[in-house]
């Protein structure tokens, strides 16, 4: 176990409708980065927040927007959904026992667009 | 750009014979952190080993080992008498700097038959 928790699980939608994918960090860890893994891209990094702002960004789409909370979770929005955007989405976390600054990654959530 | 570079899309072993899983990055930091992640059928992925730049020592850590040479840009991984259990996705990742987001490569999947 990680330490890191993600929900939902599993999330089955419809194509244009919006998603919330939550993630909680390990205790006391400041940093939070999301990735996606499809078939065709593999995974990718999309964006990283520290200590609630945001510090890099990767392949992200318009459609997707992330925030980090002052709890530190944090939450990946996805809106207008399309068939593509059918990924496992995962949340990892790192904290200050480095560099390297190890991420931890959370089970992941499955996101299915019908 | 950094890049990582997974060359063998898919490897098939019978139980108990040993095989290596290819890596090779490209990085412009002379300072960097390579890790192999391991993801089984069940979807998440464990850490199974960080390695920094400026240490080229190979490290060993049961049936696994790692191979490390700069002078090839490459990061080897050797599983010795697969095991059934060792069937997986695997995945090589660069960090540079130690706090930047992971640039993985498109993984390995392996398959034990016994």
């Amino acid at each position: 176990d990680s330490g890191v928790t993600q929900t939902p699980k599993h999330l089955i939608t419809a194509t244009g409708q919006r998603v919330t994918l939550r993630c909680s960090p390990r205790s006391g860890d400041l940093s939070v980065y999301w990735y996606q893994q499809s078939l065709d891209q593999g995974l990718q990094f999309l964006i990283q927040y520290y200590n609630g702002e945001e510090r890099a960004k990767g392949n992200i789409l318009e459609r997707f927007s992330a925030q980090q909370f002052p709890d530190l979770h944090s939450e990946l929005n996805l809106s207008s959904l399309e068939l593509g955007d059918s990924a496992l989405y995962f949340c990892a976390s790192s904290g200050l026992e480095g560099p390297p600054y190890e991420q931890y990654f959370g089970p992941g959530t499955r996101l299915t667009v019908t | 750009a950094q890049k990582v570079t997974q060359a063998q899309t898919e490897i098939s072993v019978v139980e108990k014979e040993d095989v290596t899983l290819d890596c090779v990055y490209e990085t412009r930091d002379t300072t960097y952190y390579l890790f192999w992640y391991k993801q089984p059928p069940s979807g998440e992925l464990v850490f199974l080993i960080r390695r920094n730049s400026f240490d080229e020592q190979n490290e060993i850590s049961g049936r696994y080992s790692w191979n490390f040479q700069k002078s090839t840009s490459s990061f080897n991984f050797t599983i010795t008498a697969s095991q059934v259990v060792d069937s997986a996705v695997y995945f090589c990742a660069l960090d540079e700097r130690g706090n930047t987001p992971l640039v993985f490569g498109k993984g390995t999947r392996l398959s034990v038959i016994a």
